[in-house]
């Protein structure tokens, strides 16, 4: 597609729940990201992915968040047993290499809300 | 810890003005810096950047000004127009990938 797609656009959950977010990067990029901006602040390194090498993880919060990314196109954001402070807009984005400091191009985010 | 911080949340200019939006980072080892935009409901988009080698970078109505003397980065937009209204974003980028984002700034463009 021409932008980084992500879906749903919004999901209202209730704490406990598992939820599900996708992203779907530019064709060609190799470098996959989901950050998470909470209200008014700044956005949160989550993880990333680049081409077939094992995924850093390291901005996971808890073992609850996890994510893969399928033939290298496709990820998916999966957060286990919900709580409210999950509640965020969590955003994809991706780049076209692992350079040193590649440009990043965003999605518009999956608004979650734990109830 | 690292961190990339603004002076100011929020900036109410006339339209037609120049906007300056300032951000004080703590990393001196960080060799590239970068100015996203976030419209309301959308992900935050590229304006410009620099790297640490340069002191100034211009773009179409935008100038980026890095002084590392005091870890100081500021984004300037002239001739601010109701488009730019948005909440800016510098970052930073410390060699790896992981990009290092701010609180943010809302600029309000008045009519």
């Amino acid at each position: 597609g021409a932008g980084v797609s992500q879906s749903p656009s919004n999901k209202v959950t209730e704490k406990g729940k598992d939820v599900e977010l996708r992203c779907d990067p530019i064709s060609g990029h190799t470098a996959l990201y989901w950050y998470r901006q909470s209200l008014g602040q700044g956005l949160e390194f989550l993880i990333y992915f680049q081409g077939n090498s094992a995924p850093d993880k390291s901005g996971l919060p808890s073992d609850r968040f996890s994510a893969e990314r399928t033939g290298g196109s496709v990820s998916t954001l999966t957060i286990q047993r919900t709580q409210q402070e999950d509640s965020a807009v969590y955003l994809c984005a991706s780049s076209l290499a692992r350079a040193v400091n590649e440009k990043l191009f965003f999605g518009s985010g999956t608004q979650l809300s734990v109830l | 810890g690292e961190s990339v911080g603004l002076h100011l949340p929020t900036l109410s200019v006339q339209e037609g003005d120049n906007s300056i939006i300032n951000c004080a980072y703590s990393n001196s080892a960080s060799d590239y810096f970068i100015w996203y935009k976030q419209e309301s409901g959308k992900g935050p988009q590229f304006i410009i950047d620099i790297r640490s080698n340069m002191d100034k970078r211009q773009g179409q109505r935008v100038t980026v000004l890095l002084n590392k003397t005091v870890k100081h980065l500021s984004l300037q937009i002239a001739a601010t127009q109701p488009g730019d209204s948005a909440v800016y974003f510098c970052a930073e980028g410390t060699g790896g990938f992981k990009t290092i984002f701010g609180a943010g700034t809302r600029l309000f463009v008045k009519a």
